[in-house]
C-alpha cells in the first residue's frame, strides 16, 4: 500500500529551525515528484517546495525562498523540509504529497495526514 | 492574494449540477493543465481532477474538468450530501516557477 507518514511538527520559538520528515511506503520516492503543502488554521492550501523525479531539481515559493529546503534521501525514501528562520506565518499543517504522473509536481494524488507546526514564543 | 482566483462560496440542493470557476493567467492556467483537489474538515485534500480532464481511478464520472483560455471548471452533477467540501484549483505556474493554488471554494449542499 502506498503511504506517505510526516513527523517532526512542534512547538517552536521565532527565529528558530525545525526539519520535517515524510517517510514513504509502497513505492521508490525518487522515481515519482514530491511536494510539501501547508494549510495555516482556517486558510487554503499553499504550495511550499517539490521536486522532480526525473533530475532532482528542486522549486520552493517564494514565501520560504532562502529559509526552507526540501531534499529527499533515498536510502531512507524519505523526504525532508529544513525550515529555518521560522515566523509566526509559518504555523499550518504541512503535508508530504507525491505525484505518480510524471514530472507533474502539481497533480499530487498521494497525500499523508500531515504534521503541525506552531511557530510562537 | 492566490495567483488562481475562486469564488468563496458556492451552494447547491441535491441531485443539481453545480460548477466551480478557478481563473488565472497566461503564465499559469493558460500554458498548463488544471488539477482539483477536495478537501473535508481536518482531512488531507484528495486529487478529484487531473490534467483538466482526468480523473484518478475511485473518482465518480459526476467529476467533470474543463478548461478554456485562462480558466478552468470543476463540476458535479447529480449533487450530492457528502460532496460538501472546500475544493481548490491548482497547476503551475510559469512565472513563479512553482504550484499555484486557488484560494478555494467551500461547498455547501442545501
Amino acid at each position: 500500500e502506498v503511504q506517505l507518514v510526516e513527523s517532526g511538527g512542534d512547538l517552536v520559538q521565532p527565529g528558530g529551525s525545525l526539519r520535517l520528515s515524510c517517510a514513504a511506503s509502497g513505492f521508490n520516492i525518487s522515481n515519482y515528484a514530491m511536494s510539501w503543502v501547508r494549510q495555516a488554521p482556517g486558510k487554503g492550501l499553499e504550495w511550499v517546495a517539490g521536486v522532480r523525479a526525473s533530475d532532482g531539481i528542486d522549486f520552493h515559493a517564494d514565501s520560504v525562498k532562502g529559509r526552507f529546503t526540501i531534499s529527499r534521501d533515498s536510502s531512507k525514501n524519505t523526504l525532508f523540509l529544513q525550515m529555518n528562520s521560522l515566523r509566526a506565518e509559518d504555523t499550518a499543517v504541512y503535508y508530504c504529497a507525491e505525484s505518480t504522473y510524471g514530472n507533474y509536481i502539481e497533480s499530487m494524488d498521494v497525500w499523508g495526514k500531515g504534521t503541525t507546526v506552531i511557530v510562537s514564543s | 492574494q492566490s495567483v488562481l482566483t475562486q469564488p468563496p462560496s458556492a451552494s447547491g440542493t441535491p441531485g443539481q449540477r453545480v460548477t466551480f470557476s478557478c481563473s488565472g493567467s497566461n503564465s499559469n492556467i493558460g500554458m498548463f493543465t488544471v488539477n482539483w483537489f477536495q478537501q473535508f474538515p481536518g482531512m488531507a485534500p484528495k486529487l478529484l481532477i487531473h490534467h483538466t480532464y482526468q480523473r484518478p481511478s475511485g473518482v465518480p464520472d459526476r467529476f467533470s474538468g474543463s478548461k478554456s483560455g485562462t480558466s478552468a471548471s470543476l463540476a458535479i452533477s447529480g449533487l450530492q450530501s457528502e460532496d460538501e467540501a472546500d475544493y481548490y484549483c491548482a497547476t503551475w505556474d510559469d512565472r513563479l516557477r512553482g504550484v499555484a493554488f486557488g484560494g478555494g471554494t467551500k461547498l455547501t449542499v442545501l
